[in-house]
């Protein structure tokens, strides 16, 4: 079993929808809890993270972690074709564990 | 600052042929790791150095040795290449001292297809 699951869709949404990404984990000693996009054809680049259990919100992003049931969550609201990518979950003890990674299309 | 440079972008080998895969970052980091990219594997960490002159394993180091030649590059080398390499490779860096472990800084990737 992977420390860290990740449904891979792909999720194709209108433009104005709201996007729903989770990944679950089993390692209790993750701390740290990020969400990386990535763009085709390159690199992931940090979207947002979250220190232990909470929400945290960034303009139309939103990151939920609930440590008690080893579940993350990212929400896009009023998603844009700009949106559209492949966002991929991490978790770091020591190292960073990512998922397998969601591609998203936001179709206008 | 270019940030994390990766050479080169695409690569074919055939089995058996060896490679280096360069990576280099001006971000003053002391930390750098490679990765691969698989369809519905994520991410999975081949080698990475904590800091200069130091380099240790990470989940899927065979068939792959890495050198940190300074703070500054990090390089991965496929001695024998096989058809299983064929994957993206991705280079990242952070700054470890920063309490902000969770921010790597990702290269553009090489795609290597071993025929």
């Amino acid at each position: 079993q992977k420390e860290v699951e990740q449904d891979p869709g792909p999720l194709s949404v209108p433009e104005g929808a709201i996007v729903s990404l989770n990944c679950t984990y089993s390692n209790s000693a993750f701390q740290y809890f990020m969400w990386y996009r990535q763009y085709s054809r390159k690199g992931p680049e940090l979207l947002m993270y979250t220190y232990s259990s909470g929400n945290k919100e960034d303009g139309r992003f939103t990151a939920q972690v609930d440590k008690s049931s080893k579940y993350i969550s990212l929400f896009i609201r009023d998603s844009q074709p700009s949106d559209s990518a492949t966002y991929l979950c991490a978790m770091r003890d020591y190292k960073l564990s990512f998922g397998a990674g969601t591609t998203v299309t936001v179709r206008a | 600052n270019a940030g994390v440079t990766q050479t080169p972008k695409f690569q074919v080998l055939k089995t058996g042929q060896s490679m280096t895969l360069q990576c280099a970052q001006d971000m003053n980091h002391n930390s750098m790791y490679w990765y691969r990219q698989d369809p519905g594997m994520g991410l999975r960490l081949i080698y990475y150095s904590a800091s200069e002159g130091t380099t240790d394993k990470g989940e899927v180091p065979n068939g792959y040795n890495v050198s940190r030649l300074n703070k500054r590059e990090f390089s991965l080398r496929l001695e024998s290449a096989a058809p299983s390499q064929t994957s993206v490779y991705f280079c990242a860096s952070y700054l470890s001292t920063s309490g902000r472990a969770h921010e790597q800084f990702f290269g553009p990737g090489t795609r290597l297809t071993v025929l």
